[in-house]
């Protein structure tokens, strides 16, 4: 089945206690990108990948590192988190680094930072 | 600073009628339009794409988009109650990282 996974799927933690949420595509995506989403806020895109070793900031990168060593993973790293990187991370793919593709999303991570 | 803005809803309409949602954005230069689905606490699922002005139809759903006057809806006929979500147009302008998100609309499709 093609899909984007994401795990752990919730994860409850403290402030400055490094941490990993992993993300994997098995559809041979070129495009992957990691999204927060907060009440009021909308979706905002944090980081994106174009393809392997290839990423770049997105509009609310602070906080956040990104690596895209292979192509089906991207892994989204918190170094220090802190309570306000409480929200809900999805990560998305897409077939093509065009406008035209679409993204699909994982299932969703839900971080909480005390 | 990309816009796309939603009404928040919450929009509430009848079993078995017409529910439009509408959607405006800032950048005239955007090529790709998307409509998502959200179930509460779910990730976005990807209902509706659209490139070009006019209408696009997919089942109960049509797509509608208008360049010129940079709005896009969505219609979804004979609505059923597991419709009931929040629907998100997202815009994709300039290049792929650029997909902008509104807030979404609340849709309440009553029994």
């Amino acid at each position: 089945e093609a899909q984007v996974t994401q795990n752990p799927r919730y994860l409850i933690t403290v402030t400055g206690k490094k941490l990993t949420v992993t993300c994997s595509q098995n559809m041979n995506h070129e495009y992957m990108s990691w999204y927060r989403q907060d009440p009021g806020l909308g979706l905002r895109q944090i980081y994106y990948s174009m393809n392997v070793e290839v990423t770049d900031k997105g509009d609310v990168p602070e906080g956040y590192k990104v690596s895209r060593k292979e192509k089906r993973n991207f892994p989204l790293i918190l170094e220090s988190p802190s309570p306000n990187q409480t929200s809900l991370y999805f990560c998305a793919s897409s077939p093509r680094t065009s406008v035209y593709y679409e993204q699909y999303f994982g299932p969703g991570t839900r971080l909480t930072v005390t | 600073q990309k816009e796309v803005e939603q009404n928040s809803g919450p929009l509430s309409v009848p079993e078995g009628a017409i529910a439009s949602l509408n959607c405006t954005y800032s950048d005239r230069g955007s090529q790709s339009f998307f409509w998502y689905r959200q179930y509460s606490g779910k990730s976005p699922e990807l209902i509706m794409s659209i490139y070009s002005n006019g209408d696009k139809e997919d089942g109960r759903f049509t797509a509608q988009l208008n360049k010129a006057s940079q709005y896009v809806s969505l219609l979804i006929r004979d609505s059923q109650p597991s419709d009931s979500a929040t629907y998100l147009c997202a815009v994709n302008s300039g290049s792929a990282r650029q997909l902008t998100f509104g807030s979404g609309t609340q849709l309440t499709v009553l029994p």
